[in-house]
């Protein structure tokens, strides 16, 4: 079993949408979240990071952390054109994580449709 | 947030060659990663460089094949040596910034052997 498992999609949703992402995780050590957008041919660029259980919103974008079942999830609401992307979770034990780095799911490839 | 430069953005190489990536931050950071994305796998990451000291290489990763630098806190490199076509990549030069210690991404150098 994949320590962070992802969906890779593709995902297809038409504009203005809600769209929903998703990892589960294996490791109950984890406890920093993050999700990062990753256009074509780009590096990734960090949407949200979350610290434990609970939600974050950050205008558009809201990041849910559930712990007990170990399930994270980013929304995206009014979606846009613009967001289609590949979106990739990514998780550590400590902050930054430390000398492990990273976690990363393989993406999911998200398509907004105009 | 950090701004992170990686020469060269892209490269196609011939096997057996070697090729040694840049990586320029604009501003000191402790620690500095270095990730490969292989096409539809997820980012994994090869070795922790800080100033100083070795590198330190995760679990299949060695410094023969990819010996890395780090001769200051801004600047860091990885090469890939005797390169196979099993070394198509992206690699991706990340450090450690800010509150929570977050992660941020160079552009990521794309590399295709043939």
């Amino acid at each position: 079993q994949k320590e962070v498992e992802q969906d890779p999609g593709p995902l297809s949703v038409p504009e203005g949408a809600i769209v929903s992402l998703n990892c589960t995780y294996s490791n109950s050590a984890f406890q920093y979240f993050m999700w990062y957008r990753q256009y074509s041919r780009k590096g990734p660029e960090l949407l949200m990071y979350t610290y434990s259980s609970g939600n974050k919103e950050d205008g558009r974008f809201t990041a849910q952390v559930d712990k007990s079942s170990k399930y994270i999830s980013l929304f995206i609401r009014d979606s846009q054109p613009s967001d289609s992307a590949t979106y990739l979770c990514a998780m550590s034990a400590v902050s930054g994580g430390g000398a492990d780095g990273l976690t990363f799911g393989k993406g999911t490839h998200l398509i907004i449709q105009p | 947030s950090a701004v992170i430069s990686q020469k060269p953005s892209r490269d196609i190489c011939q096997r057996g060659t070697s090729l040694t990536i840049q990586c320029q931050v604009d501003s000191q950071v402790t620690m500095m990663f270095w990730y490969r994305q292989q096409p539809g796998q997820s980012l994994t990451l090869i070795a922790t460089a800080n100033q100083g000291s070795e590198a330190t290489y995760e679990s299949g990763f060695v410094i023969d094949k990819f010996p890395i630098s780090r001769p200051n806190l801004t600047f860091s490199t990885l090469t890939v040596s005797n390169m196979s076509p099993e070394d198509s990549s992206i690699y991706l030069c990340s450090v450690e910034r800010g509150r929570g210690n977050t992660i941020y991404f160079g552009e990521g150098s794309w590399l295709t052997v043939v």
